[in-house]
C-alpha cells in the first residue's frame, strides 16, 4: 500500500519558520520527482516546489522562491520543505505528492498538513 | 507560466444528469492535461491523464477530451459521490499549473 504521510504543520507567527516532512512508503521513492502543492482555506490547488530523484534539481513557484527550500533523503524515503519568512498568505494545507506526468506513471498524494501563519 | 482557466465556477446538476466541465490553457499544452476530483478534507484524486485516459479504478462515466488549448471533462450520469470540486492541471511546461476549479453541486 502506498502511503505519503506529512508532518510538521502548525501555528507560526509571521516571519517565523517551519519544516514540513513527508515520509513515503509503498513505491521506490528514490526513482521519482517529488512535489509540494498547497491549498489555502477554501481556495484552489497551487503547485509550489519540486525536487528530482537524486535531489540535484529543485524548482519553486515565484511566490515562495528564496523563502522555501525543498530537500530529500532517499535513505529515509522522505522529502522536506523548509519554510522561512512565513507570511499570512502562506496559510494553507500543504500536500506532498508524486505526480503523474510525461514520465511518472503514478499519482500519489499525502493527506496534507495545515500551516497557519498568524499573530 | 501557463494559465489554466476553468468554466463554469459552479455547476448545478441533478443526479443522473450529464455534467460538462471546460478547461482552457493560455497556450498549447498538447495533451499533457490531468483532471482531479477533490472532496472536502481529502487530497485530490487523479481521474484523467493525457487529456483522455482514465486513471485506475475511475468509472467509465468520466470522460476527458480535447488537445492543444481546449479540454473538457464529461460526467455522463452524475452519482451522489461525484459531487465535488474538479481541477484541471497542465504538466506540459514547468511550472505545473492548476485551474481554479469547478464545483459540481446538487441541483
Amino acid at each position: 500500500e502506498v502511503q505519503l504521510v506529512e508532518s510538521g504543520g502548525g501555528l507560526v507567527q509571521p516571519g517565523g519558520s517551519l519544516r514540513l516532512s513527508c515520509e513515503v512508503s509503498g513505491f521506490t521513492f528514490s526513482n521519482y520527482w517529488m512535489h509540494w502543492v498547497r491549498q489555502a482555506p477554501g481556495k484552489g490547488l497551487v503547485w509550489i516546489s519540486r525536487i528530482n530523484s537524486d535531489g540535484s534539481t529543485t524548482n519553486y513557484a515565484d511566490s515562495v522562491k528564496g523563502r522555501f527550500t525543498i530537500s530529500r533523503d532517499n535513505a529515509k524515503n522522505s522529502v522536506y520543505l523548509e519554510m522561512n519568512s512565513l507570511r499570512v498568505e502562506d496559510t494553507a494545507v500543504y500536500f506532498c505528492a508524486s505526480l503523474r506526468g510525461t514520465v511518472t506513471t503514478h499519482d500519489y498524494w499525502g493527506q496534507g498538513t495545515l500551516v497557519t501563519v498568524s499573530s | 507560466e501557463i494559465v489554466m482557466t476553468q468554466s463554469p465556477a459552479t455547476l448545478s446538476v441533478s443526479p443522473g444528469e450529464r455534467a460538462t466541465l471546460s478547461c482552457r490553457a493560455s497556450q498549447s499544452i498538447s495533451n499533457n492535461l490531468a483532471w482531479y476530483q477533490q472532496k472536502p478534507g481529502q487530497a485530490p484524486r487523479l481521474l484523467i491523464y493525457g487529456a483522455s485516459t482514465r486513471a485506475t479504478d475511475v468509472p467509465a462515466t468520466f470522460n476527458g477530451g480535447g488537445s492543444g488549448t481546449e479540454f473538457t471533462l464529461t460526467i455522463s450520469s452524475l452519482q451522489s459521490e461525484d459531487f465535488a470540486v474538479y481541477y484541471c492541471q497542465q504538466y506540459d511546461i514547468w511550472p505545473r499549473t492548476f485551474g481554479q476549479g469547478t464545483k459540481v453541486e446538487i441541483k
